[in-house]
């Protein structure tokens, strides 16, 4: 079965950098692609960025895009998050999901629909 | 951004009863949208998607309904395992959105 394990999580203050971890497993992870997404009693849930199955694409929503960055490496199944710059706001529990749509070279690689995600890990920003 | 708002915050029903949730988009996100369930302390579990389609393994008393602006989740017998909270998604427009939440809890 479809196992997300992130990873990675903490504590660090503000203008820290942190990297989390998504261990993926029962699915064949170079044809899909990845998400993580976000969420705070506050805002709730929020969609932070993509990875295409291959890597040739990524995208960020506007609140990280410049911050953060999304990788993976296929060799290990995993997805990283790479965060930056952090700020109080970035407060959250992440979640690392998968995209359904089996990704393809002649693009429309992803939904944009999340069906299976991790647990989560916890990064709070504080001084 | 596609903003997506949900009614009511908070429904209290009886195991058995019928449960209708709304999601109203803040412009139309044609047939692009899907629900979520959420328990406490689990991440969401993807329910329905295109507004109608239900994901690997969902029962079928969880159906969907709408289009452009206004959408439904109704779940036509309340079970005890089905007392979460239930979020809507949009894909239409980029970035994609969640609405806040409904709780569905027992009455």
């Amino acid at each position: 079965q479809v196992q997300l394990v992130e990873s990675g999580g903490g504590v660090v203050q503000p203008g820290g950098s942190l990297r989390l971890s998504c261990a993926a497993s029962g699915f064949t992870f170079t044809t899909y692609g990845m998400h993580w997404v976000r969420q705070t009693p506050g805002k709730g849930l929020e969609w932070v960025a993509i990875i295409s199955y291959d890597g040739s694409h990524k995208y960020y929503s506007d609140s990280v895009r410049g911050r953060f960055t999304i990788s993976r490496d296929t060799s290990k199944n995993t997805l990283y998050l790479q965060m930056n710059s952090l700020r109080t706001e970035d407060t959250a529990l992440y979640y690392c999901t998968k995209d359904p749509r089996v990704g393809r070279p002649s693009g429309n690689y992803a939904t944009y629909y999340f069906d299976y995600w991790g647990q989560g890990t916890l990064v709070t920003v504080s001084a | 951004d596609i903003v997506l708002t949900q009614s009511p915050a908070t429904l209290s029903l009886s195991p058995g009863e019928r449960a209708t949730l709304s999601c109203r988009a803040s412009q139309s996100v044609s047939s692009y949208l899907a629900w979520y369930q959420q328990k406490p302390g689990q991440a969401p579990r993807l329910l329905i998607y295109d507004v109608s389609s239900r994901a690997s393994g969902i029962p079928a008393r969880f159906s969907g309904s709408g289009s452009g602006t206004d959408f439904t989740l109704t779940i036509s017998s309340l079970e005890a395992e089905d007392f979460a909270v239930y979020y809507c998604q949009q894909r239409s427009n980029w970035p994609p959105t969640f609405g806040p939440g409904t709780k569905v809890d027992i009455k």
